[in-house]
């Protein structure tokens, strides 16, 4: 079972909506989450970490954290064309070999004009 | 992007074949790392380096090695490398093992 799991997708939103991205985790005493997104071709950037429970807003994004339901997920409001992405979830684990960052597999999202 | 380039860029080469992949950073970030990217299977990490002469195994460490010398460069070889090694291979950096991790912009190489 993948530790870090996320709708694939693709996720398709007209231009000014808001897009819903999810992911949940395996690792129940995970501590540290992250969004990131990532351009055709291009390398991985940070959009969103979030810590705690509740949401953590950045902007037109949005991070919610749901550590009991062991999920996050990630609102883009007012979503523009130029958002059209994968976004990756990443989580730290609680214990391991190295407390390694997991990703999930990420969501293709396209914005429609 | 923290300061962080990968060389080269872009590699062919053919089966059996050693390669070495190369990460500079200017940040003076103690920890890098070394992912390989698949379709459908995210960002998988290879190996990661926790100062000069520091390194450990990822997920995916099987046919690979590092090494680091210097703060500023982490190298990833393939010892002979395989057609199932394609694949487009990011480094990163971060300032400690909880900490953000900052990408370079990525080497897609292809094993024929």
């Amino acid at each position: 079972q993948k530790e870090v799991e996320q709708n694939s997708g693709p996720l398709s939103v007209p231009e000014g909506a808001i897009a819903s991205l999810n992911c949940t985790y395996s690792d129940r005493g995970s501590q540290s989450f992250f969004w990131y997104r990532q351009y055709s071709g291009k390398s991985p950037e940070l959009i969103m970490s979030i810590y705690s429970n509740g949401d953590k807003e950045d902007g037109r994004f949005t991070a919610q954290l749901n550590k009991a339901s062991q999920y996050v997920s990630l609102l883009i409001r007012d979503s523009q064309p130029s958002d059209s992405a994968t976004y990756l979830c990443a989580v730290l684990p609680s214990s391991g070999s190295a407390r390694q960052l997991t990703f999930g597999s990420g969501t293709q999202l396209t914005v429609l004009p | 992007d923290a300061g962080i380039t990968q060389s080269p860029r872009h590699k062919v080469t053919e089966t059996g074949t050693p390669v070495t992949l190369r990460c500079h950073q200017t940040e003076n970030h103690r920890y890098m790392y070394w992912y390989r990217q698949d379709p459908g299977h995210g960002l998988r990490l290879i190996h990661y380096s926790y100062g000069v002469k520091d390194t450990d195994k990822g997920e995916v460490s099987d046919g690979y090695s590092v090494s680091r010398s210097k703060t500023e460069d982490f190298l990833l070889t393939l010892e002979s490398a395989t057609s199932s090694q394609t694949s487009v291979y990011f480094c990163a950096t971060g300032t400690g093992p909880t900490d953000t991790q900052y990408f370079g912009p990525g080497t897609r190489l292809t094993v024929l």
